[in-house]
């Protein structure tokens, strides 16, 4: 069982490009999200799914984009990359927006020049 | 805004001792409360919950603590092992949002 997968782990971009970040679970949860890690703080959330063909936004969404075609994946997209958006990814996921614990992956650190 | 504090960002504890992180909170509608442990180079891993009609809740080897007179929450890890040394999160979900608010989190580091 592997859980939520999140590749790649490590990213290094220039300003102004663009990437899409991976997630997948294996688990049939409806609910999966992203968080951004920034040192000194606490996650803070970026855009969420309730399912397949949902999605809206959370605390932080300015300058990234989802979509859910499939339960399974979730990925994250950067159009244009700019130094504040480094920071660490962390994909998670649950049963529903209600269920608690949501599961992690390890994490994509990005890091934009 | 509202939002979920930790008193202390590093926590140094003897190994075999107790160790005691503690966490401030200010939204009295929140009803659900949530510790995570990050060890370096991982996601979050769930520890233990409670909910706001619960004064405390046990766990293996840990306890949180709810007091929502003075809004404060604490997590207790008893006998701390050096696989304890990470980082802990509190979190909690304000009312019908069940969208989790975070702490900053604090290091917990384990002396031999």
């Amino acid at each position: 069982n592997a859980g939520v997968t999140q590749t790649p782990k490590f990213q290094v971009l220039k300003t102004g490009q663009s990437m899409t970040l991976q997630c997948a679970q294996d688990m049939n949860h409806e609910y999966m999200s992203w968080y951004r890690q920034d040192p000194g703080m606490g996650l803070r959330l970026i855009h969420y799914s309730v399912g397949a063909g949902i999605t809206d936004q959370g605390e932080v969404p300015n300058g990234y984009n989802v979509s859910r075609s499939t339960t399974e994946d979730f990925p994250l997209r950067l159009l244009s990359a700019a130094p504040s958006q480094t920071s660490v990814y962390f994909c998670a996921s649950s049963w529903d927006r209600r269920d608690q614990p949501q599961h992690f992956g390890d994490g994509t650190r990005l890091s934009i020049l | 805004g509202e939002s979920v504090g930790l008193h202390l960002p590093t926590l140094s504890v003897q190994e075999g001792d107790n160790s005691i992180i503690n966490c401030a909170y200010s939204n009295s509608a929140s009803d659900y409360f949530i510790w995570y442990k990050q060890e370096s180079g991982k996601g979050p891993q769930f520890i233990i919950d409670i909910r706001s009609n619960m004064d405390k809740r046990q766990g293996q080897r840990v306890t949180v603590l709810l007091n929502k007179t003075v809004k404060h929450l604490s997590l207790q890890i008893a006998a701390t092992q050096p696989g304890d040394s990470a980082v802990y999160f509190c979190a909690e979900t304000p009312g019908s949002n069940y969208q989790l608010i975070w702490g900053a989190g604090t290091k917990l580091i384990i002396k031999p």
